[in-house]
């Protein structure tokens, strides 16, 4: 069964500077795909960023990019720039693609910006 | 927006009684999950469905069914609530499609007493 783990359960950046939250994750699947979501206090879940697993090329989005090492099955998410909003509980995923379309979380990074 | 919304938002429930939860889209998307959220632990997967009649468990299943006899309806049943099951709860729902993005209802916020 995949698992994703996210070793950080809260992190702080100053506001403009950079942070980048962890994420490590276990398959044996070739066949999968990799999100970053985020959720406000609103409760609301927002996707930030996907990678598919087949793409050696990291994926970027405006100020949020990924770093993603397939071989350490790892895959880490970089806010560059941070801004107020960004503060919210940032969750990683992944999605079995090819067997039983699970979809599984970490149990979240908490992200403060600090002005 | 998708549309995915979940009813009830908020539910009081005795300990023992039966509860369902309801999740409606509009989508016609295949799969369907149900999650509960607790502080310290994320996102759990309860239960998930891959088509009309086709469900499967995930991590915390126990104590918790699940019916999908349309596509547009999925419903999670807590046999006989407990204490442990007050959280949040989460619908997603997605084309199951490579990365296509998945989209949340609301939640429910269930307290059992």
């Amino acid at each position: 069964a995949q698992t994703v783990t996210q070793s950080q359960p809260e992190m702080s950046v100053q506001e403009a500077e950079t942070v980048t939250l962890s994420c490590t994750y276990d398959t044996s699947e070739s066949d999968y795909y990799l999100f970053w979501y985020k959720q406000p206090p609103s409760r609301q879940m927002i996707l930030v960023i996907r990678q598919e697993a087949y793409k050696q090329q990291n994926a970027t989005e405006n100020r949020f990019s990924v770093n993603f090492q397939k071989a350490a099955k790892s895959f880490s998410l970089k806010i560059s720039d941070s801004q107020l909003g960004d503060a919210a509980m940032y969750f990683c995923a992944y999605f079995s693609g090819g067997s039983n379309y699970k979809l599984t979380f970490g149990k979240g990074t908490l992200l403060t910006v600090n002005p | 927006d998708a549309g995915i919304t979940q009813s009830p938002r908020h539910k009081v429930t005795e300990t023992g009684t039966p509860v369902t939860l309801r999740c409606h889209q509009t989508e016609n998307h295949r799969y369907m999950y149900w999650y509960r959220q607790d502080p310290g632990h994320g996102l759990r997967l309860i239960h998930y469905s891959y088509g009309v009649k086709d469900t499967d468990k995930g991590e915390v299943s126990d104590g918790y069914s699940v019916s999908r006899s349309k596509t547009e309806d999925f419903l999670l049943t807590l046999e006989s609530a407990t204490s442990s099951q007050t959280s949040v709860y989460f619908c997603a729902i997605s084309t199951g499609q490579g990365s296509s993005e998945a989209f949340f209802g609301q939640g429910t916020r269930l307290t059992v007493v």
